[in-house]
């Protein structure tokens, strides 16, 4: 399967501490988006990271990506219980396609 | 800009029957539309890529005459789901992008919950 992998699987942690996702994929890519889905919704595109960066930032968002490691990261600082939500990591090779990692469960408990 | 919408949100139907997913880009024209599929607690997986007057293009392992893509218009792509079983029940998710984006983004739709008993 080319389907990435995330971990952890599930995250449950208090507001006000931050939240790390990581994602590693298996093929060469274009670049990495991270998506969240609230549950039985659509997804939200976060931020995406092209293969020649290393990190971005976006609000309370910093995404890290390692090429030679096949693997990025999506770190949620200060989470609030409205952070609550599966999130997906997705690469995008150069056919245009996404493919999405397995997704982390994130609770913010208040 | 750049809004998805799906319609139904939700649909039940009854073992045999067919049922079509609508998929509209709003307020920009989508050359590419993409279907995907997502079990609960599960990830979205690519069922299919349908791009503008041509046919569609089909993952591995998905039955193309039985979910049928026509991506007639630049705004509206359809999926039809032929002869449904409880099996097929799911949340089906399609995305539109277009050609001028250089890297891949695809915007979102809603989602179309279908529970088939």
């Amino acid at each position: 399967s080319q389907q990435g992998e995330e971990d952890p699987q599930a995250l449950s942690i208090q507001e006000g501490e931050n939240a790390t996702m990581n994602c590693s994929y298996k093929t060469s890519i274009n670049n990495l988006q991270w998506y969240r889905q609230n549950s039985g919704r659509g997804l939200v595109h976060l931020i995406l990271i092209r293969s020649n960066e290393r990190e971005k930032h976006s609000g309370r968002l910093r995404v890290t990506l390692d090429t030679s490691k096949k693997s990025s990261s999506l770190l949620i600082t200060a989470s609030r219980a409205a952070d609550t939500a599966s999130y997906f990591c997705a690469t995008a090779s150069a056919f245009q396609k996404l493919v999405f990692g397995t997704g982390t469960r994130l609770l913010v408990s208040p | 800009g750049a809004v998805v919408s799906q319609h139904p949100s939700r649909v039940i139907c009854k073992s045999g029957t067919s049922v079509k997913i609508e998929c509209r880009s709003l307020d920009f024209q989508a050359t590419t539309m993409f279907w995907y599929r997502q079990f609960p607690k599960q990830s979205l997986m690519l069922m299919a890529t349908s791009n503008e007057g041509s046919k569609a293009t089909y993952e591995q392992g998905v039955e193309k005459d039985k979910f049928l893509i026509n991506h007639a218009s630049l705004t509206l792509s359809t999926l039809t789901v032929t002869s449904a079983h409880p099996e097929d029940s799911s949340f089906y998710i399609c995305s539109a992008s277009w050609q001028a984006l250089s890297y891949n983004e695809q915007f979102f739709g809603p989602g179309t919950r279908l529970t088939v008993l």
